[in-house]
């Protein structure tokens, strides 16, 4: 069974404070790791997708990287409007051809001005 | 970026009525289509998946005869909540996935369920 551990739970930065969220995952065959950026009462937004092993890619303020059990995503000065919950997903072979998803519980991210 | 809708935005019923809601893949087709509820602070948790043309496929504890899901077309899904009690209070959201979305999912604004 899949399974994705974000940490930490929450996170309060000041405006310009550089950090990293983390999740960590388990997956039979990585077909793909997600991240998503959720505001309260709205479905995710569609951040990234990492596919193997040392690849990067970034968004602005956002970049997000990936190893074999773990990925980041690293926020560059961040500013109040990037206070949001965010959410790692894995997808993996046991999805089959259907392309399920596994989450994990987010990291909400509030950044002070 | 593909976008998904969904209808209504927020709904309250009584409990023992039935209530429908709408998942659309407006500028692309969606061959697979994800039902997800979410509880405050928590997570998302897949409840279906389901194709077009078939029937969908339930996640273990889902209840199939509750939560009635219909995938008629390429860019229409339904989830109808029957028989709802307060226990179905939640936010539920639709995610939608295709060969021209590059097959990510991407999801709908959700709907709140409030059931009284």
């Amino acid at each position: 069974e899949d399974q994705v551990t974000q940490s930490p739970e929450a996170l309060r930065l000041q405006e310009g404070e550089s950090s990293s969220l983390n999740c960590s995952y388990t997956v039979s065959g990585l077909r793909g790791l997600f991240w998503y950026r959720q505001d309260p009462g709205k479905g995710p937004e569609f951040l990234f997708t990492l596919y193997s092993a040392g690849e990067e890619k970034e968004k602005e303020r956002l970049k997000a990287t990936l190893t074999k059990k773990e990925s980041f995503l690293h926020i560059t000065a961040p500013k109040p409007e990037d206070s949001a919950t965010y959410l790692c997903a894995v997808r993996g072979n046991s999805g089959g051809s259907n392309y399920k998803l596994t989450f994990g519980k987010g990291t909400l991210l509030t950044v002070n001005p | 970026g593909a976008v998904v809708s969904q209808h209504p935005s927020w709904v309250i019923c009584k409990s023992g009525t039935s209530v429908k809601i709408e998942c659309r893949s407006l500028d692309f087709q969606a061959t697979t289509m994800f039902w997800y509820r979410q509880f405050p602070k928590q997570s998302l948790m897949l409840m279906a998946t389901s194709n077009e043309g078939s029937k969908a496929t339930y996640e273990q504890g889902v209840e199939k005869d509750k939560f009635l899901i219909n995938h008629a077309s390429l860019t229409l899904s339904t989830l109808t909540v029957t028989s709802a009690h307060p226990e179905d209070s939640s936010f539920y959201i639709c995610s939608a996935s295709g060969e021209l979305a590059g097959y990510e999912q991407y999801f709908g604004p959700g709907t709140r369920l409030t059931v009284t």
